[in-house]
């Protein structure tokens, strides 16, 4: 089955505590995003990547690091996460990313940080 | 960044009727596209849209591309339960990545 996954799905922490959230997917796709949801404001983007080693600033990116070793793998890293990081989290990945593929989304991290 | 305007920001309405919500941004777009998201799942693509004045439909839905290329229409016909949920858009161009709406909140009475 396509699909998009990500781990964990809930996530409570403490300020300051590094974390990672994974995610993967089995597309094949090359384009990779994460966003992050809050409340009145949808969805906006933390970072991409349109392809293994290569990622980019999306409108939201302080606090946040990505990598891209594999094409299928494409975690979040937050280093060193500050309350005002939680949110809740959204990979997704396409074939060709920017307007001509559309994005499949996977099913969303809710991070707390205390 | 770049924000779009979703109205209305949510609605109730009683099932069976129809429901139209739209999308528009300052800016113009080569593509739009509308999601759907339901509590606890991350957004699921309803229906694209690639050319201004281009009107598509998905079951009882129907998405139109504006002919301005600055905003986007949806209709639900004849809703039902299933429909409650938040309608996203989303806006793309040439070289850039999609941007979101805040989203319309949809819920169906019985």
């Amino acid at each position: 089955e396509a699909q998009v996954t990500q781990n964990p799905r809930y996530l409570i922490t403490v300020t300051g505590k590094k974390l990672t959230v994974t995610c993967s997917q089995n597309m094949n796709h090359e384009y990779m995003s994460w966003y992050r949801q809050d409340p009145g404001l949808g969805l906006r983007q933390i970072y991409y990547s349109m392809n293994v080693e290569v990622t980019d600033k999306g409108d939201v990116p302080e606090g946040y690091k990505v990598s891209r070793k594999e094409k299928r793998n494409f975690p979040l890293i937050l280093e060193s996460p500050s309350p005002n990081q939680t949110s809740l989290y959204f990979c997704a990945s396409s074939l060709a990313g920017v307007t001509s593929g559309t994005q499949y989304f996977g099913p969303g991290t809710r991070l707390t940080v205390l | 960044g770049q924000q779009l305007n979703q109205s209305p920001q949510s609605m109730f309405i009683q099932e069976g009727e129809d429901v139209s919500m739209n999308c528009t941004s300052s800016s113009i777009f080569n593509t739009w596209l509308w999601y759907k998201q339901e509590p606890g799942e991350g957004p699921v693509l309803l229906i694209a849209l690639y050319k201004a004045g281009e009107l598509t439909s998905n079951g009882r839905l129907t998405a139109q591309f504006g002919i301005t290329r600055k905003d986007s229409f949806l209709n639900i016909s004849a809703s039902i339960p299933s429909d409650v949920g938040i309608y996203f858009c989303a806006g793309g161009y040439y070289g850039q990545n999609f941007v979101f709406g805040p989203g319309t909140r949809l819920s169906v009475l019985p």
